[in-house]
């Protein structure tokens, strides 16, 4: 079957940096999305990885392995408007977004 | 704003009930979707649509039917539901279906039936 996986709750402190990862395993691959969904809003698009390596994209960045099914989202200089849930998803041989399940992200003073 | 609108934002429905979800984009794509969300579970694809025509039903009970009369709008009708069909309904559109089209979505209807 296919499966994302990323943890359910991180917490950091403003100011800080912090490493959401997401590790997926999915019939074929047309390019891993991050998004971002505040309380009760809609998920907005953050980053779109289809190459190995890095993309920086201001205070966040996005890092994708395919030979190792993993990516993740940096973010630095965390802000308190940074709270919120981190959405991975990946785009299948049929170019279907599969999701991982969000990872809420706390940030305290 | 994202250019997606949905109408109701909130909606409370008895078992019994027919009711219609409402979604309008503005940003001239010609891709739709209909999305469950439910707590701590990943986003559930229920429908998409290409051009008007649904290209994919993802197993999705028929007590939930889509409607896309054309490229800007789409409807989910809602009859006889089952409370754990109480969910966030999102809707998303993007340019084309393709690997690498964002999906912009619209904030949602909170759905509770009762």
């Amino acid at each position: 079957g296919q499966n994302i996986d990323q943890p359910t709750e991180m917490t950091a402190t403003e100011g800080a940096i912090v490493q959401i990862n997401c590790t997926y395993q999915t019939s074929g691959f047309n390019g891993l999305f991050w998004y971002q969904q505040h309380a009760g809003e809609a998920p907005t698009f953050l980053s779109y990885n289809v190459l190995d390596g890095l993309e920086e994209k201001g205070r966040f960045s996005s890092f994708l392995s395919r030979s190792k099914g993993y990516s993740y989202l940096l973010l630095k200089e965390l802000q308190m408007k940074d709270s919120a849930s981190y959405l991975c998803a990946v785009a299948d041989s049929n170019y279907q977004l599969i999701w991982g399940a969000g990872t809420k992200l706390i940030i305290k003073p | 704003e994202t250019g997606v609108t949905q109408t109701p934002r909130h909606l409370v429905m008895g078992m019994t009930n027919k009711k219609s979800l409402k979604c309008e984009q503005h940003l001239g794509h010609n891709a739709m979707y209909w999305y469950k969300q439910s707590a701590k579970k990943p986003l559930e694809l229920m429908f998409v649509y290409n051009f008007k025509e649904q290209t994919e039903n993802n197993s999705v009970p028929s007590r939930f039917s889509p409607e896309c009369p054309n490229s800007s709008h789409l409807f989910l009708h809602l009859h006889t539901l089952q409370p754990e069909d109480s969910a966030l309904y999102l809707c998303a559109s993007s340019q084309e279906i393709g690997g690498q089209e964002t999906q912009y979505f619209g904030p949602g209807t909170r759905l509770l039936v009762l």
